[in-house]
């Protein structure tokens, strides 16, 4: 069975810097890796996913992640945090069964 | 095009009752999957179905839940004699075909058991 492992429950960056929310996963056979993000009273929204390929994954709003298999992680970065990019950020892994998330990461922008 | 629709947005009960709650996938997914979320985590799996059948229900907490999917397309999560324990948010998603295909998500349904 595979497993998501996200740090740091509560992420705060200023507006105009660095985003990384870090994301480990355990898998016993190749995975497919998600990140959704939740916007308050609104549904998952797919950010971005890899799935074979290119390691690195450019997603919607200028989000990205690499799929590092030796380090087992799909950490989320974007270059500029913006404000309208304060939610909650979700990574998700699925092998050959069900889908599993991770608790979660609120991410908090100051201005 | 439409999204997927879960209804109602919000329901509350009482301990002991029975509720069923409503999902209406995209238009032509086959896959379909509820999800519980609690405060503070990620969406827990329930269940995912292939069509009309349960292809995965290993999810399910116990034998008060089940879903069913009689057409293929809504799906109707039922919870019978409720408890507190089981007040969360309940996710349903579809995909076109399988569990690797991108998931889209509904607003949930809150339920609140008192």
């Amino acid at each position: 069975a595979q497993s998501v492992t996200q740090l740091g429950s509560h992420v705060s960056v200023s507006e105009g810097a660095l985003v990384l929310l870090r994301c480990n996963y355990s898998s016993s056979v190749p995975p497919y890796l998600f990140w959704y993000v939740q916007y308050p009273n609104q549904g998952l929204q797919l950010l971005l996913k890899y799935t074979t390929g290119a390691t690195l994954v450019k997603g919607i709003n200028g989000f990205e992640a690499e799929f590092k298999k030796s380090e087992t992680s799909f950490h989320l970065t974007k270059p500029s945090a913006h404000m309208s990019d304060a939610a909650e950020y979700f990574c998700a892994v699925t092998a050959d069964n069900d889908m599993r998330f991770g608790a979660g990461t609120r991410l908090t922008v100051k201005p | 095009g439409a999204g997927v629709s879960q209804t109602p947005s919000n329901k509350v009960t009482e301990k002991g009752k029975y509720v069923e709650l409503r999902c209406d996938p995209i238009s032509g997914h086959t896959a379909l999957y509820w999800y519980r979320q609690s405060l503070g985590q990620g969406p827990e799996f329930l269940i995912y179905f292939q069509g009309t059948g349960a292809a995965d229900d290993s999810g399910l907490p116990n034998d008060r839940f089940f879903a069913v999917r009689p057409e293929g397309s809504v799906s109707t999560l039922k919870i019978q004699r409720t408890e507190r324990g089981d007040s969360a948010v309940y996710l349903c998603a579809s995909s076109q075909t399988g569990r690797t295909d991108t998931q889209y998500f509904g607003p949930g349904t809150r339920l609140t058991v008192l």
